[in-house]
């Protein structure tokens, strides 16, 4: 049984760039959550998909946006990034309607220079 | 808000030792606690969810225990290993299906 997949693994951008992002959830979860973990730090909760909508947001600028697909698969959109973007992007999947158990995926490290 | 510490922030042990770290929450209205895994630079693993009726969940060598109400939780490790040096996280669900993480304790255990 697949875990939570994420691409790419890693990426180097330029400061301004638009980067993308990808998860696809655990088989037989439906709600995609996606992360942000700095160096040192515990992952800032940054969104949540669910029925293809945006239910929960974080504290996190419009520049971060998302979409959820009918798969259940999600992208996570970051524009005119800056160095403080910098991190771990993690993406974790849950079922709605169930103990709201996490599975996170393995991250996407991005490098903004 | 919800805020998450953990205690020690950092930890090192020789092999052998049975330890506890220390998760402490702010709100006691969560929905669940969840200890995670994570070596360095990959994703997290989840280790044992405690829903919040429930006092501890064991899995292996590690035990979890619940007390909502002081909100604090602690995981238990038994016999450590040095496959187990990684860095722990807790994080607590309040609702709608966000968790809120501590910062994590980073374990070494030494042969």
């Amino acid at each position: 049984d697949a875990g939570v997949t994420q691409s790419p693994t890693h990426l180097i951008k330029t400061r301004g760039q638009q980067v993308t992002l990808r998860c696809s959830p655990k088989s037989g979860h439906d709600t995609v959550s996606w992360y942000q973990q700095a160096l040192g730090q515990g992952p800032q909760f940054i969104f949540q998909y669910y029925e293809e909508e945006e239910r929960q947001r974080g504290n996190f600028p419009d520049r971060f946006s998302g979409h959820q697909f009918p798969n259940y698969s999600s992208e996570l959109n970051v524009n005119a990034l800056l160095l403080g973007d910098s991190a771990l992007y993690l993406c974790a999947s849950s079922f709605w309607q169930g103990d709201w158990g996490y599975t996170f995926g393995s991250g996407t490290r991005l490098t903004v220079v | 808000k919800q805020e998450v510490t953990q205690i020690p922030a950092a930890l090192s042990v020789p092999e052998g030792e049975n330890l506890v770290l220390n998760c402490s929450f702010t709100d006691s209205a969560i929905y669940n606690l969840q200890w995670f895994r994570q070596d360095p630079g990959k994703g997290l693993t989840s280790l044992l969810l405690i829903q919040s009726s429930q006092r501890e969940q064991t899995s292996g060598r590690l035990n979890a225990s619940l007390d909502k109400s002081s909100g604090r939780s602690t995981l238990y490790i038994a016999a450590s290993q040095p496959g187990d040096s990684a860095t722990y996280l807790c994080a607590v669900n309040s609702g709608y299906s966000t968790l809120t993480f501590g910062k994590g304790t980073m374990l070494l255990v030494s042969p």
